[in-house]
């Protein structure tokens, strides 16, 4: 594709439901990476994917959330029993090779009712 | 926190002026990367500079680092009113394989007509 496409760019949910966050990367690329932005914030890392498995997964806040990339393609972000607090938008980035520059595509917002 | 620091928050022009923005962080890095946020396009990557560089021009955009400061600055020259956005620095630090970008909290630019 064209550009880092996310789905679906918004969602509202219930606290405590399930939520799956899909990121389609740019066709090639073979590092993954998922951040959440507040508002007002810079965007905080969560995961970084290398081809299907996560290279760096320091950022996940906790053990509700988690991140799979079976094909090294598609990457989806599931959060269990969400919380208000999750409430962010989620951002998905693609590059080359891990630590060179970074396509975003346009986040997810999710909101935490 | 993990996240760089950037300065000005805010900054606030008349189109044609210069707009600098700075970035430190705290240990050595392998590169350093410029992007751009609004909300029509999202997350812009701008410009990497790498840790052996000095200086690096892209258009009206000017970069140099300061690895003994441990800052960079950002640059626009003759701004317009499309610069309007926000400014993010992220850094790739050194250790180990590590290949994460860490944020800064971002400059708010508003170039007026």
């Amino acid at each position: 594709g064209a550009g880092v496409s996310q789905t679906p760019s918004n969602k509202v949910t219930e606290k405590g439901k399930y939520v799956e966050l899909r990121c389609d990367p740019i066709s090639g690329h073979t590092a993954l990476y998922w951040y959440r932005q507040s508002l007002g914030q810079g965007p905080e890392f969560l995961i970084y994917f290398q081809g299907t498995g996560a290279a760096d997964d320091s950022g996940l806040p906790n053990d509700r959330f988690f991140a799979v990339r079976p094909e090294g393609s598609v990457s989806t972000l599931k959060i269990q029993r969400t919380e208000r607090g999750d409430s962010a938008v989620y951002l998905c980035a693609s590059s080359l090779i891990g630590g060179s520059e970074q396509y975003f595509g346009p986040g997810t917002r999710l909101t935490v009712t | 926190s993990q996240q760089g620091e950037e300065d000005p928050q805010a900054l606030s022009i008349q189109e044609g002026e210069n707009a600098t923005m700075n970035c430190s962080y705290k240990t050595s890095i392998n590169n350093l990367q410029w992007y751009r946020q609004n909300s029509g396009r999202g997350l812009v990557h701008l410009i990497l500079i790498r840790s052996n560089e000095r200086e690096k021009h892209s258009g009206r955009l000017r970069v140099t680092l300061d690895t003994s400061k441990k800052s960079s600055s950002l640059l626009i020259t003759a701004s317009r009113a499309a610069d309007t956005a926000s400014y993010f620095c992220a850094v790739r630090y050194n250790a180990g394989n590590n290949r994460k970008l860490i944020w800064g909290l971002g400059t708010s630019l508003a170039v007026n007509p």
